[in-house]
């Protein structure tokens, strides 16, 4: 059983669209982080949240932490090819206890 | 970019046989981590290390091995490789005073 859920898994869209993706938990993070892995490489961080309601934004990306501190989700605005690539959410609960959910693929189509 | 690579980055080998995949960092990072990817599974923690050889095990610990004989070098080792060992293997290290972790390239694994 994953502890992270993240949905959906596979996302197929237009360019120009805009999508939301989730990573929802039972459990309370100290933190968390969304990831974004392209083919035949590793995970590159794109943000950390920490605060329970707190929203980032990166360009067309925004993220929110949950109230709770058990949940998140990303927001991409008009989105374009370049987005293309494996989303990974990770909640930690210290340093030495991270759990990642199994990701949600997205493809972005010209 | 935190300096961290992985040898070899792919690698075809059979049953039985004994692995060792290394990781490198240059940062002289504290914390490092070995993962496994698998699809549907996301990132699940082998072993980790918070110190020269000062390792500890993860989720998925069973049939690996760790070693930490300087600051610079994390080894994961499978004694006796099975097909159920065949994934991507990840490296990462913790950035100092955060939760947040940095990964490495990736090895390939495949065990015939």
């Amino acid at each position: 059983t994953q502890l992270l859920e993240q949905s959906p898994q596979f996302l197929s869209i237009q360019e120009g669209e805009n999508l939301t993706v989730y990573c929802n938990s039972s459990s309370v993070f100290s933190s968390l982080q969304w990831y974004r892995q392209e083919p035949g490489e590793g995970p590159v961080l794109l943000v950390t949240v920490v605060t329970g309601g707190e929203v980032k934004k990166l360009k067309r990306l925004t993220f929110q932490f949950g109230d709770a501190r058990k949940d998140s989700s990303l927001h991409i605005t008009a989105a374009q090819p370049g987005d293309t690539g494996l989303y990974l959410c990770a909640g930690a609960h210290n340093n030495n206890d991270m759990r990642f959910g199994a990701g949600t693929r997205l493809t972005v189509k010209p | 970019d935190a300096g961290i690579t992985q040898s070899p980055r792919h690698k075809v080998t059979e049953t039985g046989t004994p692995v060792t995949l290394r990781c490198h960092q240059t940062e002289n990072h504290r914390y490092m981590y070995w993962y496994r990817q698998d699809p549907g599974h996301g990132l699940r923690l082998i072993h980790y290390s918070y110190g020269v050889k000062d390792t500890d095990k993860g989720e998925v610990s069973d049939g690996y091995s760790v070693s930490r004989s300087k600051t610079e070098d994390f080894l994961l080792t499978l004694e006796s490789a099975t097909s159920s060992q065949t994934s991507v293997y990840f490296c990462a290290i913790t950035s100092r005073d955060t939760d947040t972790q940095y990964f490495g390239p990736g090895t390939r694994l495949t065990v015939l």
